[in-house]
């Protein structure tokens, strides 16, 4: 049971540039969210996911697209990445909203110059 | 809208010395309250929780009481250790309302040795 997982550890874009962030559960979770850390900042949600094919918008979800088409899978698009867009990013899922505990991955630092 | 406020760190203390995090929040429903940690390096776990008005959360020496009547949920430890160096985050669901989960900004806490 490996949990969360997120591809890549680490990624360095140039302003302009588009990626995925990948995200992965094992633990059949319907809900999945996507944040971002910044220093000073706390954690902001940029967009979850109640169940395959349902995705809603978070605080922060300008410049992020979102899909949903397995439970397992929850990838995080940057359309045109920009320097404000440099964070940490968690993807993070659990059984349902509201209560339950959330499982997090271990984060993908990026860097956009 | 609903919040979550928690002490600004650092907090340094020496090893077996008390420790108490403050964390207070707005609501307008019925929130659960939770206390997750993030060592360095990884990403957020769930250290402790509380779904209704008095009652306690404890794991790893750490306890917190959900106190309704001064909307708080302070993070406490008697004697805490090296390893317990991390960022602390207060956070809240309220299934009164949209169930998304709010955290604070983190605290961090450094222990000497």
């Amino acid at each position: 049971n490996a949990g969360v997982t997120q591809t890549p550890k680490f990624q360095v874009l140039k302003t302009g540039q588009s990626m995925t962030l990948q995200c992965a559960q094992d633990m059949n979770h319907e809900y999945m969210s996507w944040y971002r850390q910044d220093p000073g900042m706390g954690l902001r949600l940029i967009h979850y996911s109640v169940g395959a094919g349902i995705t809603d918008q978070g605080e922060v979800p300008n410049g992020y697209n979102v899909s949903r088409s397995t439970t397992e899978d929850f990838p995080l698009r940057l359309l045109s990445a920009a320097p404000s867009q440099t964070s940490v990013y968690f993807c993070a899922s659990s059984q349902d909203r509201g209560a339950y505990e959330q499982y997090f991955g271990p984060g993908t630092r990026l860097t956009v110059t | 809208g609903n919040s979550v406020t928690q002490m600004e760190g650092p907090v340094t203390l020496s090893e077996e010395a008390f420790l108490t995090i403050n964390c207070t929040y707005t609501a307008t429903g019925y929130p659960s309250l939770f206390w997750y940690v993030q060592y360095p390096g990884e990403g957020l776990q769930l250290l402790l929780k509380a779904t209704k008005a008095d009652d306690k959360g404890s794991n790893k020496g750490f306890e917190a009481t959900y106190r309704k009547e001064t909307t708080s949920f302070h993070l406490e430890k008697g004697s805490v250790q090296v390893s317990d160096s991390a960022v602390y985050f207060c956070a809240l669901s309220d299934r009164g309302r949209d169930d998304k989960i709010i955290f604070g900004k983190g605290t961090r806490l450094h222990i000497l040795p």
